[in-house]
């Protein structure tokens, strides 16, 4: 598809996991990034991975790659109320400028 | 702290009215671009400007002009608002950092009645 494509809701209980998944859109992609957008806020690069890398894992983060369905995921474990926000995917596609899903929003219910 | 400063941060103007959406960065960055945000539409690119000296259409670039004026300032202006241009908009950056990720200000909230 032409679209970044992620679910727009989440709802997980604290101290669960999240898993926010992500489908772009070319499977040559250089990075793909997750940023979290706080309410009232800009965007805050959360983490990002290059394309030669199947998992990168820093601290409660831990974000899969899987190239050859063009899938992303953003696992957050011991979820907080603090991690409540707006996730958005984005990949970069050559020199052009990077594309972003429409947001999954994750409300964590205490 | 080094980062994006977009000002203002709110504005509420009438239909027809114009105004100028300023944005200044202080790394360095060669990239700069303007998003606007809308309820279930996510980010959309309008404009962006790759170097300074360049600048190109994105998405949705109707109703738009820019200026890069110089390395650390691209501004975004309104010649004529529009109720549908009611939206929070956003200015970023990016550089030959590590990862090529941007750096965003902290947005424009804009309404146009």
């Amino acid at each position: 598809g032409e679209d970044v494509e992620q679910s727009l809701f989440l709802s997980v209980r604290e101290g669960d996991s999240s898993v926010i998944n992500c489908t772009y859109t070319d499977s040559s992609s250089t990075y793909l990034y997750w940023y979290k957008q706080e309410p009232g806020a800009g965007l805050q690069l959360l983490t990002y991975i290059f394309s030669n890398m199947d998992m990168k894992q820093d601290q409660r983060l831990t974000v899969l790659l899987n190239k050859k369905d063009k899938h992303l995921s953003l696992r957050i474990a011991d979820t907080q109320t603090g991690d409540s926000a707006i996730y958005f995917c984005a990949e970069r596609k050559g020199n052009t400028p990077l594309v972003f899903g429409k947001g999954t929003r994750l409300s964590v219910i205490a | 702290n080094a980062g994006v400063t977009q000002t203002p941060k709110f504005q509420v103007l009438k239909t027809g009215q114009s105004m100028t959406l300023q944005c200044a960065q202080d790394m360095n960055h060669n990239s700069m671009y303007w998003y606007r945000q809308d309820p279930g539409m996510g980010l959309r690119l309008i404009y962006y400007s790759a170097s300074e000296g360049t600048t190109d259409k994105g998405e949705v670039p109707n109703g738009y002009n820019v200026s890069r004026l110089n390395k650390r300032e691209f501004s975004l202006r309104l010649e004529s608002a529009a109720p549908s241009q009611t939206s929070v908009y956003f200015c970023a950056s990016s550089g030959w950092d590590r990862n090529y990720g941007y750096t965003f200000g902290s947005g424009t909230r804009l309404t146009v009645v």
